[in-house]
């Protein structure tokens, strides 16, 4: 059966110290890893794709990897505007929907 | 330009009453998606459309949802004799074809919906 994990559940940091959080997925035939974040009371804003292991993609403080298993969204010196929930999802393998896990949220205070 | 827009974005019904949840998509966005997510729970597959294609249905729950696209625009989910455990947020998301599974698909704000 096709799943998509996150770990840790919830993390919070100090403004400034850097951490990953990591998505784990069972899936064949991957089709393509999407990152999301949501912040409260919103629908989920899109931050990446990625496709094929190795590759890496950034957005300021966020950058994204991916290898055959996981993927991992690195937040570099985060602010506090960058609490959110974090989603991961990979595509099902009918192309029709894609599969996310429940999430991280991250809390970061100064 | 315009994203995804949902309506109502707070619907608060009585058990046992039906409601409609409305989706615009993205302009000239051709694959349009329901998901549902409940509390503790990640987004969850209802529905799926593409262009004129018969839609992939096999998310949705009970044969009290059901869906559908008019004109390849507009969507309306509706739920029948509404139950408390069909209180969730309901998100709808378009992509520009659909065709591929790598499509990107762009989110709305969501309805959320309240069954007492």
């Amino acid at each position: 059966e096709d799943q998509v994990t996150q770990s840790p559940e919830a993390l919070r940091l100090q403004e400034g110290e850097s951490s990953s959080l990591n998505c784990s997925y069972t899936v064949s035939g991957l089709r393509g890893l999407f990152w999301y974040r949501q912040d409260p009371g919103k629908g989920p804003e899109f931050l990446f794709t990625l496709y094929l292991a190795g590759e890496e993609k950034e957005k300021e403080r966020l950058k994204a990897t991916l290898t055959k298993k996981e993927s991992f969204l690195h937040i570099t010196a985060p602010k506090p505007e960058d609490s959110a929930t974090y989603l991961c999802a990979s595509a099902n393998q009918a192309g029709t929907a894609l599969i996310f896990g429940k999430g991280t949220t991250l809390s970061v205070s100064s | 330009g315009a994203g995804v827009s949902q309506s109502p974005s707070n619907k608060v019904t009585e058990k046992g009453k039906d409601v409609e949840l409305r989706c615009d998509p993205i302009s000239g966005h051709t694959a349009l998606y329901w998901y549902r997510q409940s509390l503790g729970q990640g987004l969850e597959f209802l529905i799926y459309f593409q262009g004129n294609s018969a839609p992939d249905k096999s998310g949705l729950p009970s044969d009290r949802f059901s869906a559908e696209r008019t004109g390849g625009s507009v969507s309306t989910l509706t739920i029948q004799r509404t139950q408390q455990e069909d209180s969730a947020v309901y998100l709808c998301a378009s992509s520009p074809m659909g065709t591929s599974s790598t499509d990107t698909q762009y989110f709305g704000p969501g309805t959320r919906l309240t069954v007492l």
